[in-house]
């Protein structure tokens, strides 16, 4: 199972929107509702950011959002705050079934 | 509230074996999988596979076949993962989380638990 495929990076200013794609294909990303997504600051333990796609846990900010279309899905971060300089990752079920990572995306606040 | 707290880092020699372990609390343990995640030094996350703690049974990611084995004590709340003959390429951060009620994906994470193998 391949991983599916992120920027290796992104950049914004502070209160700017920055999106993050996470492309798959028809039998991952595509295919099902469990898209999600993780925040990891460095030295730490990844943080669950999206659930199913657009779902938010409780806790995490509503500047956070996510959708999907087709095989490919999106993380937004609107308002950018310092704090949400972080690697983010996408992870979606597959039909194999397991689950597959993306690459990972260096998100740098200007 | 819930938390996997894990093991501490292990230094290793090339050949040996390791075990890490998952301590679970906050939740019951046997209504939620628990997956297991690798990252290796300044790289990405790479599922290993998971294993379902209510019937014991482990699904190993392609790669993850015959050194790792996943376990349980639901005695004690915990998971474990070892991993044999271990090699340089060993060296990581491994993660537990636990497996979304829903499926699917990891909801909660333990702390990591840094495996170094060097001679």
């Amino acid at each position: 199972q391949s991983a599916l495929t992120q920027p290796a990076s992104v950049s914004g200013s502070p209160g700017q929107s920055i999106t993050i794609s996470c492309t798959g294909t028809s039998s991952d990303v595509g295919g099902y509702k469990y898209v999600s997504w993780y925040q990891q600051h460095p030295g730490k333990a990844p943080k669950l950011m999206i659930y199913e796609v657009s779902n938010r846990p409780s806790g995490v900010s509503n500047r956070f959002s996510g959708s999907k279309s087709g095989n490919t899905a999106s993380l937004t971060i609107s308002g950018l705050q310092s704090e949400d300089e972080a690697d983010y990752y996408c992870t979606s079920y597959t039909s194999s079934p397991t689950l597959v990572f993306g690459g990972g995306t260096k998100l740098t606040v200007l | 509230q819930v938390q996997l707290v894990q093991s501490g880092s292990e230094l290793k020699k090339p050949g040996a074996s390791v075990k890490v372990s998952c301590k679970a609390t906050g939740y019951t343990f046997s209504s939620y999988g628990i997956n297991w995640v690798r990252q290796a030094p300044g790289q990405g996350l790479e599922w290993m596979g998971w294993i379902n703690t209510n019937t014991g049974n482990p699904t190993y990611a392609q790669g993850f076949t015959g050194r790792f084995v996943f376990s349980l004590d639901t005695s004690v709340s915990t998971a474990y993962l070892q991993i044999s003959s271990l090699k340089a390429e060993d060296t990581a951060v491994y993660y537990c989380a636990r497996e979304a009620l829903s499926g699917y994906y990891p909801d909660y994470w333990g702390q990591g638990t840094l495996i170094t193998v060097s001679s």
